[in-house]
C-alpha cells in the first residue's frame, strides 16, 4: 500500500535558524496536506497542495509540491518558539489520507 | 461554532473488553474519518464514513467497526481489545460531500489505555 516517509524524525534548532522537513511518497499523490500538532494537542491543518510544482507561502512557512507529485517540503524561515511541535505531511489518494511519521521540531530560545 | 467533539477524553479498559468512542463533527461537515495515533507516530487511517456508510478503510482488522448516524455523528467500536490497541484515537470531520481529500478538522481525541 501507499507509504509516506518523512525526514528528519527530529530537529532541534536555535531560535532564528531555519528548518526544513521533507516528505516522500511511494506513489503519485492527488494532493498533499500539511498539519501541525503541538505537544499534547491534535493535528491542525496548515495547507493543501494540489498542482505539480506548486509553491505556497504562509508568512514564514513555505510549502512545495514536487513536479512528479511524489514529494513535498515545508521550510520555516527564522524559527520562533511558537513553531514548536510535530509537522506531518499527509498524502491524498482516493478518500484516504496517509500520514507520515512526522518531524518533531524543538526550538531553543 | 463548535468544532469536532469527542468523548470520552480518557478511557482505561482491560484486554478482551470492548469499547465505543464517540464523535460529533464540526457544524456543516458530513464526513467523518477515524485515525489511530500511537505515541510518537503519525495518525493511521482506520476508516471514513459518508452518508452513513463506510466509504474507505485502512489496514485494520474487523475488530474495528464503526457507524455514522443521520446527524453525521459517528462511533468507533473496538472488540476484543489488545494491549497494542492503546493509543490516541482521533476523529476528523470534513465537508466531504463526495469531494476527495478535503482538509481534516480533528477533535482532541480519546486516549485509550488497555491493561
Amino acid at each position: 500500500g501507499q507509504q509516506v516517509m518523512q525526514i528528519p524524525q527530529y530537529q532541534h534548532v536555535q531560535e532564528g535558524e531555519d528548518f526544513t522537513t521533507y516528505c516522500n511518497s511511494s506513489t503519485t499523490l492527488s494532493n498533499i496536506q500539511w498539519y501541525k500538532q503541538r505537544p499534547g494537542g491534535h493535528p491542525v491543518f496548515l495547507i493543501q497542495l494540489v498542482k505539480s510544482g506548486e509553491v505556497k507561502k504562509q508568512k514564514r512557512l513555505t510549502f512545495q509540491f514536487g513536479e512528479a507529485k511524489k514529494n513535498s517540503s515545508l521550510h520555516i524561515t527564522a524559527t520562533q518558539t511558537t513553531d514548536v511541535g510535530t509537522y506531518f505531511c499527509a498524502g491524498g489518494s482516493n478518500y484516504k489520507l496517509t500520514f507520515g511519521k512526522g518531524t518533531l521540531l524543538t526550538v531553543n530560545p | 461554532d463548535a468544532g469536532v467533539t469527542q468523548s470520552p477524553t480518557h478511557l482505561i479498559k482491560t484486554r478482551g473488553q470492548q469499547v465505543t468512542l464517540r464523535c460529533s463533527p464540526k457544524s456543516g461537515h458530513d464526513t467523518v474519518s477515524w485515525y489511530q495515533q500511537a505515541l510518537g507516530q503519525g495518525p493511521q487511517f482506520i476508516f471514513q464514513y459518508y452518508e452513513e456508510e463506510e466509504r474507505q478503510r485502512g489496514n485494520f482488522p474487523d475488530r474495528f467497526s464503526g457507524h455514522q448516524f443521520p446527524n453525521y455523528s459517528s462511533e468507533l467500536n473496538v472488540n476484543a481489545l489488545l494491549l497494542g490497541d492503546s493509543a490516541l484515537y482521533l476523529c476528523a470531520s470534513s465537508p466531504g460531500s463526495g469531494k476527495i481529500n478535503s482538509p481534516l478538522h480533528f477533535g482532541n481525541g480519546t486516549r485509550l489505555t488497555v491493561t
